[in-house]
C-alpha cells in the first residue's frame, strides 16, 4: 500500500522561481491537506480540500495556490518562491472523523 | 485565542518505565483529539483518536485519556522501549473544522 505519495522529496529554488508540489493518495479518501512544518512552529495548515472540486484556505495560505485535480491528487503551487517559504511540506489525506495519513514530505529550500 | 500546548522539553526515561506526555488546550471544544508519532525526517503517523465522550482509550501499550473539564489529554506508553523514541504530537479540530497540531514532545527512551 503506497498511502500518500509526495514528489519531489527535495528541492532547492531561487527566490522568484515557481514550482508545484505533487501529492497523490490511493486510499479513496475524500479529504486532502497541505501542511508546512517549521522548527518551533509545528505543523500549520496551508490549504485543504474537503472533497473533489472544493478547496479552502487554512492558517497560512498566502503565497500558495492549490488544485484538486481529481479525488486522488492535490497539488500545491508556489508562484514566486520566497526564502520565508523554506520549510518541510507535508500532504495528508483522511476521511471525516478519522486519523490523517501523511506523506513523507518535501524539503524545500529557497535561496 | 486557541492554543494547544505540549511540553517542548524532551522527556527522558529509562527503558521499561511508563512515559506520560501531556497535551493541554484552551478555547477549544473539540469533538475528538488525536495523537501522532513523528520520527526524524518522516511524516507524522496516526496513533489514536479519542472522542469527547470517551474518558480513556487503549491500543496495545498505548493509553490515552481525555478530560474535557481540565482541557487536557494524557498519552501513556507502558513498558517503554528505545524504539518508542520519537516526537509525539497531539491534534484537535479547531473552530473552522481543521485539524490543528501542538508543537510536539520529544521522547527519549534510554536502554
Amino acid at each position: 500500500n503506497a498511502g500518500v505519495t509526495q514528489t519531489p522529496k527535495f528541492q532547492v529554488l531561487k527566490t522568484g522561481q515557481s514550482m508545484t508540489l505533487q501529492c497523490a493518495q490511493d486510499m479513496n479518501h475524500n479529504s486532502m491537506y497541505w501542511y508546512r512544518q517549521d522548527p518551533g512552529m509545528g505543523l500549520r495548515l496551508i490549504y485543504y480540500s474537503a472533497s473533489e472540486g472544493t478547496t479552502d484556505k487554512g492558517e497560512v495560505p498566502n503565497g500558495y495556490n492549490v488544485s484538486r485535480l481529481n479525488k486522488r491528487e492535490f497539488s500545491l503551487r508556489l508562484e514566486s518562491a520566497a526564502p520565508s517559504q523554506t520549510s518541510v511540506y507535508f500532504c495528508a489525506s483522511s476521511e471525516v472523523g478519522r486519523g490523517y495519513t501523511f506523506g513523507s514530505g518535501t524539503r524545500l529550500t529557497v535561496v | 485565542s486557541q492554543k494547544i500546548e505540549q511540553n517542548s522539553e524532551a522527556l527522558n526515561i529509562q527503558e521499561g518505565k511508563t512515559a506520560t506526555l501531556t497535551c493541554n488546550y484552551t478555547n477549544y471544544s473539540p469533538a475528538y483529539l488525536q495523537w501522532y508519532r513523528q520520527d526524524p525526517g518522516r511524516g507524522p503517523v496516526f496513533l489514536l483518536l479519542i472522542r469527547e465522550n470517551e474518558k480513556e482509550k487503549r491500543k496495545e501499550r498505548l493509553k490515552v485519556t481525555f478530560d474535557t473539564t481540565l482541557k487536557q489529554s494524557l498519552f501513556h506508553i507502558t513498558a517503554s522501549q528505545p524504539a518508542d523514541s520519537a516526537t509525539y504530537l497531539c491534534a484537535l479540530l479547531n473552530a473552522g473544522n481543521m485539524l490543528t497540531f501542538g508543537g510536539g514532545t520529544r521522547l527519549m527512551v534510554k536502554p
